[in-house]
């Protein structure tokens, strides 16, 4: 198993640009999740996903958007880059234990974001 | 709102025991978890409480007193690698649905 996997690991854009950040699971986990992570900070939670087709806003949404078309990906887009979206981008997934999972939540190695 | 409260930073010596407190106010609760994040790196599970008392797993225990709203996070015979933030997270309702909301992290510096 790759566990979670995310790309591009660096990405540099100018204000006012769009990039989509890649993330994809082969552990056939139905929770997925994104959060930001600012230096000295915790993890904020930017948009959640409980199944194929469900997404759900979190802490921090503003500036993001995201997709569930399959179980394996959870892509996250930002539209309109601006230097406030710099920051390193960890997506996560896991199975709860009502569904044969442990609850354990299992991290992407982050994709690093740099607005100018 | 939910909040969760920890040390920013703590610095112990090899071979000696730290303990790294968390309290949380939140609404409902359904687990503590204590995750380790190397600089740099992705956050990695560590533990898990979801009633009270001791959970020791090799050199790391973790301690939970819900009605407390109150954590820690034991390490003992501390090594270099042990040089890490230590990341508190609450999932604050009783559903298995409800993401879970994190403290900011506990630097911890282990010195020779």
């Amino acid at each position: 198993n790759a566990g979670v996997t995310q790309t591009p690991k660096f990405r540099i854009l100018k204000i006012g640009q769009s990039m989509t950040l890649q993330c994809t699971q082969d552990m056939n986990h139905n929770y997925m999740y994104w959060y930001r992570q600012d230096p000295g900070m915790g993890l904020k939670l930017i948009y959640y996903s409980v199944g194929a087709g469900i997404t759900d806003k979190g802490e921090v949404p503003n500036g993001y958007n995201v997709s569930r078309s399959t179980t394996e990906d959870f892509p996250l887009r930002l539209e309109l880059a601006a230097p406030s979206q710099t920051s390193v981008y960890f997506c996560a997934s896991r199975q709860p234990r009502g569904q044969g999972g442990n609850n354990e939540q299992f991290f992407g190695p982050g994709t690093r974001l740099t607005v100018l | 709102g939910q909040n969760i409260d920890q040390p920013t930073e703590m610095t112990a010596t090899e071979g000696a025991i730290v303990q790294i407190n968390c309290t949380y106010q939140t609404s409902g609760f359904n687990g503590l978890f204590w995750y380790q994040q190397h600089a740099g790196e992705a956050p990695t599970f560590l533990s898990y409480n979801v009633l009270d008392g001791l959970e020791e797993k090799g050199r790391f225990s973790s301690f939970l007193s819900r009605s407390k709203g109150y954590s820690y996070l034991l390490l003992k015979e501390l090594q270099m690698k042990d040089s890490a933030s230590y990341l508190c997270a609450v999932r604050p309702r009783n559903s298995g649905n409800t993401p879970l909301v994190f403290g900011k992290g506990t630097r911890l510096s282990v010195i020779a």
